[in-house]
């Protein structure tokens, strides 16, 4: 069974369109996260989200929007794609009472054209 | 502000070799260092994890030391094999019910025949 899933796993789009990527965690746990990896490598968080309330927004455009349905699922949603919105997202989930070991999903490699 | 520092950037060694990463942090106050593998194309995924009271890990041929006095940290690989290769990340997370975790930049790690 897939930990920590992501759908679409490749999007290609045109600047300026809307995309959405969504994210599920079969693994009970309570904090959910969204990173983006750009093309040097370096893993950024985005959000977190626990128990459905957002604790973390790191210098994030407001164009990007997360949304929790409820504690299995977190989903980017990103209004008027940029260029350099190019790159890999990858969503997370941690228990973070307990270690906070993170558990990463297979990424979405987003490239705006 | 609370930083991780990797070191090297990158890393070249033959088959067989062994090698180590270094991991400096200023994160205070501090809940536990994690060390993450990622390959190319996939999301990391967790290595090591130790608290504050315990100054190695080993997971098979990684093994993971903490010196909290110095906040360092470093992973030594055994034997290496071309599976190896890859990018380690070292994390450092926050005491605190926020949980946050602060990513290093990474090493680039590749194993040649």
């Amino acid at each position: 069974d897939t930990a920590v899933s992501q759908t679409p796993k490749y999007l290609v789009t045109q600047m300026g369109n809307d995309k959405s990527i969504k994210c599920e965690q079969n693994l009970g746990h309570d904090t959910m996260y969204w990173y983006k990896q750009d093309s040097k490598k370096f893993l950024k968080i985005m959000f977190s989200y626990n128990n459905k309330e957002l604790i973390i927004n790191e210098t994030v455009p407001n164009r990007f929007s997360p949304k929790s349905p409820d504690k299995a699922h977190l989903n980017l949603h990103i209004n008027s794609l940029e260029l350099g919105d190019s790159a890999v997202y990858f969503c997370a989930s941690s228990q973070v009472y307990v270690t906070n070991e993170q558990f990463f999903g297979p990424g979405t490699r987003l490239t705006v054209l | 502000k609370n930083q991780v520092e990797q070191s090297p950037q990158s890393l070249i060694i033959l088959e067989g070799k062994n090698c180590t990463l270094q991991c400096n942090y200023t994160v205070s106050p501090f809940s536990n260092l994690r060390w993450y593998k990622q390959d190319t194309g996939r999301g990391p995924v967790s290595l090591t994890i130790m608290t504050f009271s315990e100054n190695t890990k080993s997971n098979g041929r990684y093994t993971a030391t903490l010196d909290a006095d110095t906040k360092q940290s470093s992973l030594h690989i055994t034997a290496s094999q071309l599976s190896d290769s890859a990018s380690y990340i070292c994390v450092v997370t926050l005491l605190g019910n926020a949980g946050k975790s602060t990513f290093g930049d990474g090493t680039t790690l590749t194993v040649k025949p």
